[in-house]
C-alpha cells in the first residue's frame, strides 16, 4: 500500500478567502495524480488529471500545480464561496492500474 | 462528465445475510470498474479491480469469497458481500475507469457512482 497524504485534515475560511491545500505522494514511480471534490451525497467529481512534473491546471478560481520530483500537489482555491464546501481528495495513479487516496480535506466556507 | 450509477444507496441487513450492490455504467463502456471501501474519517481503500469477462483482482487483506465481484457487462459490475456481519458495514463506492483520449493511459480517469451504506445488525 502506497503512503498518500492530505492536509489539513479540515479547513474552514469565510466566503471570499483565498486557501490551499497539500497531497504528498511517493516520488518514485510516478504515473499521475488525480484530484477530487467530493460534495456531500453526491459521487466525487474529478477536478483535474496531472500527468507532469510542473503542470498546472486550472478550472474558474480552482487550480493545481504539480511536483513529481518532490512528491507533492498543491490545490489552491481562490476566492472561496460557500458552494465550494466540499472534501477534496488527491488519488495517486499507480502501475497503470489502481488509485491510493489520500484521506481529503474538509473545507467549509462560511457565508 | 460520465454517469456512474450505484444501487442501492442504502441497505441495513442482519447478521448473515448477503448483500448485492450494482455499479452501472450509464453512457459509456467501462472495462475496468473499481471498488472502494471507506472506513470513518479514513481515505477510500481499493478492494478490488473489477474487469469485464475476466475474474476480478483483490487487493491484498480482502477475502475473495467474502466480498463477490461480478462484471458480467461493459455497463455493470456487482459485489456481493457474503454471510454480512456488523464488521462488514461500512461505505461502499464503485467507479468506472475511463480511458483517456491521449497520454497513453496517464489521462485515464474514474467515474465514481454515490456510493452505499450497509449497516449490517
Amino acid at each position: 500500500i502506497l503512503n498518500v497524504e492530505q492536509s489539513p485534515q479540515s479547513l474552514h475560511v469565510q466566503e471570499g478567502d483565498s486557501t490551499n491545500f497539500t497531497c504528498s505522494f511517493p516520488s518514485s514511480n510516478f504515473y499521475a495524480l488525480h484530484w477530487y471534490r467530493w460534495e456531500t451525497a453526491k459521487s466525487p467529481e474529478a477536478l483535474f488529471v496531472m500527468t507532469l512534473n510542473g503542470d498546472e491546471k486550472k478550472k474558474g478560481r480552482i487550480s493545481a500545480t504539480l511536483n513529481t520530483k518532490e512528491g507533492y500537489s498543491y490545490l489552491y482555491i481562490k476566492g472561496s464561496q460557500p458552494e465550494d464546501s466540499a472534501t477534496y481528495l488527491c488519488a495517486f495513479f499507480y502501475n497503470f492500474n489502481k488509485f491510493y487516496f489520500g484521506s481529503g480535506t474538509k473545507l467549509n466556507v462560511k457565508p | 462528465g460520465a454517469v456512474v450509477s450505484q444501487h442501492p444507496s442504502r441497505v441495513i441487513c442482519k447478521s448473515g445475510t448477503s448483500v448485492k450492490i450494482e455499479c452501472r455504467s450509464l453512457d459509456f463502456q467501462a472495462t475496468t470498474m473499481f471498488w472502494y471501501r471507506q472506513f470513518p474519517k479514513q481515505s477510500l481503500m481499493l478492494m478490488a479491480t473489477s474487469n469485464e469477462g475476466s475474474k476480478a483482482t483483490y487487493e491484498q487483506g480482502v477475502e475473495k469469497d467474502k466480498f463477490l465481484i461480478n462484471h458480467a457487462s461493459l455497463t455493470l459490475s456487482t459485489l456481493t458481500v457474503t454471510s454480512a456481519h456488523p464488521e462488514d458495514s461500512s461505505f461502499y463506492i464503485c467507479s468506472a475507469r475511463d480511458h483517456g483520449t491521449s497520454g497513453g493511459g496517464f489521462t485515464d480517469t474514474q467515474y465514481f457512482g454515490p456510493g452505499t451504506r450497509l449497516t449490517v445488525l
